[in-house]
């Protein structure tokens, strides 16, 4: 089965700038989760959806993170504006179900820099 | 609050010799852990996870970790170690809310010739 894809691998921009990622998740993937991976630190999640709803959103600086997944299947995260503590790696991940059981499966990742 | 900690910054073992990478965690409630391996430029690998039963849980390429409700400790182990597992290691934990994971900081693993 295809992975988790997420794009773009990489981007360079200068602080005030924004950006956005996309993600795609697992076919059949109900559960997508958005982690933000500070170098030298585990991942630390940012938002939770279940199908098109928030399950938990509680880390994600809402003054200038979003996130949407309309269709219950892919994803977008925005950073508007950036700063430079935002450089790190962002991660998509998703899950078969919500149950807590279930392993999330990783996509590569997005490395932002902010200039 | 659910978390791990890695003692361990990095772990320096030889190839064919057993490895150990450490992990306690701190819960409320039954524990939920995992083990993720994160290869350069990759994204996170599950490796194995203990939800409930057996203590020792086997889990990809020859890992395995022995949950130990005593010490509060997941530790990851491999009974010979190859050059090909140097990568960095994260223990996680599941979240009360909404079954998210709680990663610890990561352990750098050298595996040398």
């Amino acid at each position: 089965e295809a992975g988790v894809a997420q794009s773009p691998r990489y981007k360079i921009i200068e602080k005030r700038q924004s950006v956005a990622f996309w993600c795609n998740p697992i076919s059949g993937h109900a559960t997508l989760y958005w982690y933000q991976q500070i170098l030298g630190q585990g991942p630390k999640l940012l938002i939770q959806f279940q199908n098109n709803g928030v399950v938990d959103d509680s880390q994600l600086p809402k003054d200038r993170f979003s996130a949407e997944r309309l269709k219950g299947v892919d994803s977008t995260l925005k950073i508007q504006p950036a700063k430079l503590e935002d450089s790190a790696v962002y991660l998509c991940a998703s899950s078969h179900a919500f149950t807590s059981s279930n392993e999330q499966f990783f996509g590569p990742g997005t490395r932002l820099t902010v200039l | 609050a659910q978390s791990v900690a890695q003692p361990e910054d990095q772990v320096n073992v030889a190839e064919g010799n057993p490895l150990t990478v450490k992990c306690t965690y701190s819960v409320s409630g039954n524990p939920y852990l995992f083990w993720y391996v994160q290869y350069p430029n990759r994204g996170l690998q599950f490796l194995l996870k203990y939800i409930t039963g057996d203590n020792l849980v086997k889990g990809s390429y020859g890992f395995e970790a022995e949950f130990n409700k005593s010490q509060t400790s997941f530790h990851l182990k491999k009974p010979s170690a190859l050059v090909s597992d140097s990568a960095l290691y994260f223990c996680a934990v599941r979240s009360n809310s909404g079954y998210a994971l709680n990663f610890g900081k990561g352990t750098s693993l050298l595996v040398t010739p």
